[in-house]
């Protein structure tokens, strides 16, 4: 069974420039997240989708941050502009369940994003 | 806000060992509790779930929890250097099912 894609695996952008990161999720899988991850941090959530609804994006800081999941399969996490704090790994996952958030989470490899 | 309290480490413990990694959680209403193990440069992959109190075993592993005191542990006997690496405490439940992670605890297990 694939697992969780995701891509780039590295990014290195100035601030002030726009980004995009995509994701696919496990065929099948009803729920899809954004996680960030900064260096020494747990995974914080940005947003979930439950097919191709938003369940949940209070931590996404909309004035840059926006995210689209098209057909309720893939989707994109853009950020726009870009601020030195955004630094951080990029995780997307997925989960099996259409009611998403207490069952198990597969994560992609994660994007790793340099904003310098 | 909800939080998930763990101790960020290193824990250092010999091989052969028990290490005992420890998680605190701020709601009450939590109804599912989860480990995540780290390498390294790579992605959190689950290894231990458990939603009712008390102890549930998984090979080297066995997850603890009492919802009383809102404390969740991960014991792993038999530690082995491929065990080196950092274990997050994920919480899910209450009013919402979103998933809340910890900062994670470094484990390294020295030969």
């Amino acid at each position: 069974e694939a697992g969780v894609a995701q891509s780039p695996r590295y990014k290195i952008i100035e601030k002030r420039q726009s980004v995009a990161f995509w994701c696919n999720p496990i065929s099948g899988h009803a729920t899809l997240y954004w996680y960030q991850q900064i260096l020494g941090q747990g995974p914080k959530l940005l947003i979930q989708f439950q097919n191709n609804g938003v369940v949940d994006d209070s931590q996404l800081p909309k004035d840059r941050f926006s995210a689209e999941r098209l057909k309720g399969v893939d989707s994109t996490l853009k950020i726009q502009p870009a601020k030195l704090e955004d630094s951080a790994v990029y995780l997307c996952a997925s989960s099996p369940t259409a009611r998403g958030g207490g069952e198990k989470l597969f994560f992609g490899s994660g994007t790793q994003l340099s904003v310098l | 806000q909800k939080e998930v309290e763990q101790n960020s480490g290193p824990l250092s413990v010999p091989e052969g060992a028990i290490a005992s990694l420890n998680c605190t959680y701020s709601d009450r209403g939590s109804q599912s509790f989860f480990w995540y193990r780290q390498y390294s440069g790579k992605s959190p992959e689950l290894i231990m779930f458990i939603y009712s109190n008390g102890d549930k075993e998984d090979g080297r592993f066995t997850a603890q929890l009492n919802k009383a005191s809102q404390y969740v542990s991960l014991l792993i006997r038999d530690s082995q250097p491929s065990d080196s690496a950092t274990y997050l405490c994920a919480v899910n439940g209450g009013s919402n099912y979103k998933l809340t992670f910890g900062k994670g605890t470094l484990l390294t297990v020295n030969p």
